[in-house]
């Protein structure tokens, strides 16, 4: 069966320093990705996600950026963190022909 | 572009009683939904999902929706509430694209709370 990693866990981290995210799944190849954020209070934004090794879409616009070196690993990444950087970071896993997408638990960011 | 509508940002019900979490969604080509759970610091559960065929859909923990194309709605429904239902819940829609994307679009979320 499939299973979905994230780490860390949870993440303080000061203004201004780098940050990376890493998710893996395993059990499954050529997986799409997807990188979400959630912030206190509000839905899920779709930040980044990924067909493919080296395949990145973009979402949104910000502070923040992907990439997939491996075909089962996927990295969110910043080189300089901000406070609205702050929130719930969920990764998840698709596969066609399937349509719905498959969490993993979760990391939470918190920007001091 | 498809959008998701949750009525209620919250929701109280009384342990026993009909849970019913409303969603509303426009889309421009026949929808595939779902329906998430969330409890708190955890990653999103599949609840259930229609994509076609019939459209009433049972899923887990005792949760049904029902598909209902001219109210263009997907609301959940149990019929007696657990104490262990309260979290927060998120109906989807996907927007499959060209190349394979297939993405989701999120509802902004309701969360139920269950009383005694």
């Amino acid at each position: 069966s499939q299973t979905i990693h994230q780490w860390p866990a949870t993440l303080v981290q000061p203004v201004g320093s780098p940050l990376s995210l890493e998710c893996t799944v395993e059990g499954t190849s050529n997986p799409n990705l997807y990188w979400y954020r959630q912030a206190a209070g509000r839905g899920l934004q779709l930040l980044f996600y990924s067909v493919g090794i080296g395949q990145i879409s973009s979402e949104v616009p910000q502070n923040l950026s992907a990439s997939r070196p491996q075909d089962r690993q996927f990295i969110l990444s910043s080189k300089k963190l901000l406070l609205s950087d702050s929130g719930f970071y969920l990764c998840a896993w698709t596969q066609g022909p399937l349509y719905e997408q498959y969490f993993g638990p979760g990391t939470r960011l918190t920007v001091t | 572009a498809q959008s998701v509508t949750q009525l209620g940002s919250h929701v109280s019900v009384s342990e026993g009683a009909l849970v019913l979490l409303r969603c509303n969604y426009s889309s421009s080509v026949p929808p595939y939904l779902f329906w998430y759970v969330q409890y708190p610091n955890q990653g999103l559960q599949l609840l259930l999902k229609y994509t076609t065929g019939a459209t009433l859909v049972k899923g887990i923990n005792g949760f049904e929706a029902e598909f209902k194309k001219s109210e263009t709605s997907f609301h959940l429904t149990k019929p007696s509430a657990h104490m262990s239902d309260a979290a927060e819940y998120f109906c989807a829609v996907s927007d499959l694209e060209e190349g394979g994307g297939n993405k989701l679009t999120f509802g902004t979320g309701t969360q139920l709370k269950v009383e005694l």
